[in-house]
């Protein structure tokens, strides 16, 4: 089944404590970005990346790093979370980053920072 | 830059009765439009696509949406609601291939009553 893989569904952590959220496709797609949802702002852009290894900052991009070693995984690293980041995301991929290719999102990472 | 603006960030409506979800957009150039998805505790899910062809689409679920380049919409309906449709819809569009432009709009919650 083509599907972006997202893990965990579900993380509480404290402040201050170096986090990794998994994403993957299985859909040769080129395209991967990431996505935080809050309640009236709707989804924005953390990174995105092109292809392997080409990566690029989104509109709230402070507090987040991100990787693209190969074409299918695209994890979402906290090096130091803060309260602020307690927040929906959703890992979300394309064969294009625009055009007429819609995207295929992931179930989603509920975190909570404490 | 091209955006999207939903207008009204909750619709109810009584099962059976028309769903119309309001999208519009702007734009420069002739646009890729979408509508997702969100079921509660899921990713977003593509409900449907306009990409230049015909101007009223259908998507899953009964849903369908009419392109209307002089208003500058592409509103979401379905004749006849079920319950199974409560969930948060967004709005969005796109340009140009591979160039990171895909916007959502804010999202709109539609509650379905019994």
């Amino acid at each position: 089944e083509a599907q972006v893989t997202q893990n965990p569904r579900y993380l509480i952590t404290v402040t201050g404590k170096k986090l990794t959220v998994t994403c993957s496709q299985n859909m040769n797609h080129e395209y991967m970005s990431w996505y935080r949802q809050d309640p009236g702002l709707g989804l924005r852009q953390i990174y995105y990346s092109m292809n392997v290894e080409v990566t690029d900052k989104g509109d709230v991009p402070e507090g987040y790093k991100v990787s693209r070693k190969e074409k299918r995984n695209f994890p979402l690293i906290l090096e130091s979370p803060s309260p602020n980041q307690t927040s929906l995301y959703f890992c979300a991929s394309s064969l294009s980053s625009g055009g007429a290719y819609g995207y295929t999102f992931g179930s989603g990472t509920r975190l909570t920072v404490v | 830059a091209q955006s999207v603006t939903q207008l009204g960030s909750h619709v109810s409506v009584s099962e059976g009765a028309l769903v119309l979800l309001r999208c519009n957009y702007s734009s420069s150039v002739p646009p890729y439009l979408f509508w997702y998805v969100q079921y509660p505790n899921q990713g977003l899910q593509l409900l449907l696509k306009y990409t230049s062809a015909a101007t009223l689409v259908k998507g899953i679920n009964g849903f369908e949406a009419e392109f209307k380049k002089s208003e500058t919409s592409f509103h979401l309906t379905k004749p006849s609601a079920h319950m199974s449709d409560a969930a948060e819809y967004f709005c969005a569009v796109s340009l140009l291939y591979n160039n990171n432009d895909m916007r959502f709009g804010a999202g709109t919650r539609l509650t379905v009553k019994p």
